[in-house]
């Protein structure tokens, strides 16, 4: 399986929900990252995992809450999100040889805040 | 901050017309990486450069990396109409993630 899979595909939400995203790899890949993408735009790194632990939070408002139960799945809670946090979310993960590795997307969560 | 600069931002070019973007950092890379991502899709991995002045080659696709491992370029041989798609330069700065360029979109016109 060479896949990263993630859930929903599309999400609307208002500012008062919680959601949660979810992303899942059966690689045996140690590391998962969440990137942030607007459009026209580079995706733009949020949390990354390494073998299960937060090594990177690149100073993400707490609005967003990443988790990683297992090597194979991590997710991303959101709470009262503001509109501008409308985006695509992209997961990935990477075998973590070395460094920042190569690495695999999902397809993404496109997001709506109304 | 380390930062990954990407020329031009668009480039529309006519099928079978040659492509090619470019990437800059002003620090040097552990290795650059170079990804693709069609429109409404996700970005995948096309290859990695390590060495300085390496050069790769995918089919129509020339990779290389400078000699001071500072820029990178992707050329692309006769477009066509499946190269479409926004093309990104990652870096590795050696700090355990990757800084994406700022990509460069391409359109063919058939």
């Amino acid at each position: 399986d060479t896949e990263v899979t993630q859930t929903p595909k599309h999400l609307v939400m208002g500012m008062t929900n919680k959601k949660s995203l979810k992303c899942e790899q059966h690689m045996g890949h140690r590391a998962m990252y969440w990137y942030k993408q607007k459009a026209k735009k580079p995706p733009e790194l949020m949390f990354v995992y390494s073998y299960e632990k937060l090594s990177i939070n690149e100073s993400v408002p707490s609005r967003f809450s990443p988790e990683c139960p297992n090597s194979s799945l991590l997710n991303l809670h959101l709470h009262a999100l503001q509109p501008e946090d409308s985006a695509l979310y992209l997961c990935a993960s990477s075998p973590q040889r070395r460094g920042a590795d190569t690495q695999y997307f999902g397809p993404g969560t496109r997001l709506t805040v109304l | 901050g380390q930062q990954v600069m990407q020329i031009p931002q668009y480039q529309h070019v006519q099928e079978g017309e040659d492509f090619t973007t470019y990437c800059n950092s002003s620090t040097t890379l552990s290795n650059i990486q170079w990804y693709k991502q069609r429109p409404g899709g996700h970005p995948v991995f096309l290859i990695q450069l390590v060495k300085s002045g390496e050069v790769k080659k995918q089919k129509r696709l020339t990779f290389q990396f400078g000699e001071a491992k500072k820029n990178s370029s992707l050329h692309i041989t006769a477009t066509q109409t499946t190269d479409v798609g926004t093309y990104f330069c990652a870096g590795d700065f050696g700090n355990e993630k990757l800084t994406f360029g700022t990509g460069t979109r391409l359109t063919i016109i058939p």
